[in-house]
């Protein structure tokens, strides 16, 4: 049962490039979220989805568009990266009443724009 | 979601309980109190929650008052990898925000 895996691990893009990172859940969750965490602070929601075909946005979604085309699959693209987007970016997954078992987190995709 | 207020930091000592305290004053009737934590460079990692009545599993004990403006997150006894940012979410949506937290250092 390996959780929450996110693709890739660390990645470094020139300004204006574009790429998809993938989020993976095993646990059957219907929800899904992308967030961000910049230096010494704390996470931001960028998008999100309560099921299969259905997303929405969070609260920093500019710059961003996801998909959730299946369940176990949460995908965050950028179109035309720029260096304000040089974050770690975390997935996570819950159940639909998410005060069950909270939620479970991937282990991050560390993003450099140059 | 209420606002929440954490200390910055707090440092513990190593095999003592560490007493995490967050205030919520303004909390409503059917939110939640969430705690997280996050040890470096790793994904938050779900603690405790709870709604009026303290709570404990394998991992930490949540004290809830009973005005529900106030809780205390206590890790019974510390160990030098529950060195991390504790952070504290009140809400009653699926949503979660999370804050700034208290960075918590367990010190030999």
């Amino acid at each position: 049962n390996a959780g929450v895996t996110q693709t890739p691990k660390f990645r470094v893009l020139k300004t204006g490039q574009s790429m998809t990172l993938l989020c993976a859940q095993d646990m059957n969750h219907e929800y899904m979220y992308w967030y961000r965490q910049d230096p010494g602070m704390g996470l931001r929601l960028i998008h999100y989805s309560v099921g299969e075909g259905t997303t929405a946005k969070g609260e920093v979604p500019d710059g961003y568009n996801v998909s959730r085309l299946k369940k176990q699959n949460f995908l965050l693209g950028l179109e035309s990266a720029a260096p304000s987007q040089t974050s770690v970016y975390f997935c996570a997954s819950s159940y639909e009443e998410g005060a069950v078992d909270g939620y479970t987190f991937g282990s991050g995709t560390r993003l450099t724009v140059v | 979601d209420a606002k929440t207020t954490q200390p910055t930091s707090m440092d513990c000592a190593e095999g003592r309980a560490a007493n995490l305290p967050c205030n919520h004053s303004t909390i409503s009737g059917n939110e939640y109190v969430y705690w997280y934590r996050q040890i470096h460079s790793q994904g938050p990692q779900y603690i405790i929650h709870g709604l009026k009545n303290n709570e404990t599993n394998e991992m930490a004990s949540l004290i809830i008052t009973e005005d529900r403006k106030s809780s205390t997150l206590i890790l019974p006894h510390a160990t030098l990898r529950d060195t991390a940012v504790y952070y504290c979410i009140v809400t009653n949506d699926y949503k979660l925000s999370f804050g700034a937290g208290t960075t918590v250092t367990v010190r030999a």
